[in-house]
């Protein structure tokens, strides 16, 4: 289970409030990804960034924000715009983002917002 | 923009048959279809992957096919054992441009002893 990282396991937090997961990898890779998992939704994609410093909106990014200051690191933050923030959230890193390569996921953050 | 489409979405087995999973693609272009396999509570961590260039590949007892014609891969798993029970993505990916992979729903495959 090594290479990807996400803290911590289990978020709770009060509506209104914005929330930040944590997500690190030291698999060199340069591509990282955010995944939402909700019951029978498969893998719904976030955000993605191919480099540092620059990131791209996926199929949900509303309510969501990220940086890519650092190669290692893509935090997510779960707004308070978020109608529905309540999830399990996956990250994951691949060798690069152009295609064809394998996606390492992270263990996942379980949100919960009450 | 890249549509895959997983059947079915639960499917449960006995203990030695075979289960087999569908999924369907609407991009000609995409070149990668790699499966993903989550157990309850970790994880999706890949199976076995195909690239267009080949028809059909096998790794023990499971095994990928795609048509490309048809625009449809499916995996098979043989022999099906408990510890198969868990939930299946497939994905396809462009492998040209920058898109990332599009996965299908997933299919809970219980293998019942």
């Amino acid at each position: 289970d090594g290479g990807i990282t996400q803290s911590p396991k289990y978020l709770f937090r009060k509506e209104g409030q914005n929330v930040t997961l944590s997500c690190e990898q030291n698999l060199n890779h340069d591509a990282m990804y955010w995944y939402r998992q909700d019951p029978g939704q498969g893998l719904r994609l976030i955000y993605y960034s191919q480099i540092v410093n620059d990131f791209q909106k996926g199929d949900i990014a509303e309510g969501y924000s990220v940086s890519r200051e650092k190669k290692e690191s893509f935090p997510l933050t779960v707004t308070s715009a978020q109608k529905n923030p309540t999830a399990f959230y996956l990250c994951a890193s691949s060798r690069t983002g152009i295609g064809g390569d394998e996606q390492y996921f992270g263990p996942g953050t379980r949100l919960t917002v009450t | 923009g890249e549509n895959v489409e997983q059947h079915p979405s639960t499917l449960s087995v006995q203990e030695g048959d075979s289960a087999v999973i569908k999924c369907t693609y609407s991009d000609s272009a995409s070149n990668y279809f790699p499966w993903y396999k989550q157990e309850l509570g970790k994880r999706p961590q890949l199976i076995i992957d195909i690239r267009s260039n080949v028809g059909e590949k096998k790794d023990q007892r499971i095994a990928v096919t795609l048509n490309k014609t048809a625009k449809h891969f499916s995996l098979h798993i043989t022999e099906t054992q408990p510890e198969d029970s868990a939930v299946y993505f497939c994905a396809a990916d462009p492998y040209s441009g920058n898109t990332p992979l599009v996965f299908g729903k997933g299919t809970r495959l219980s293998v019942i002893a």
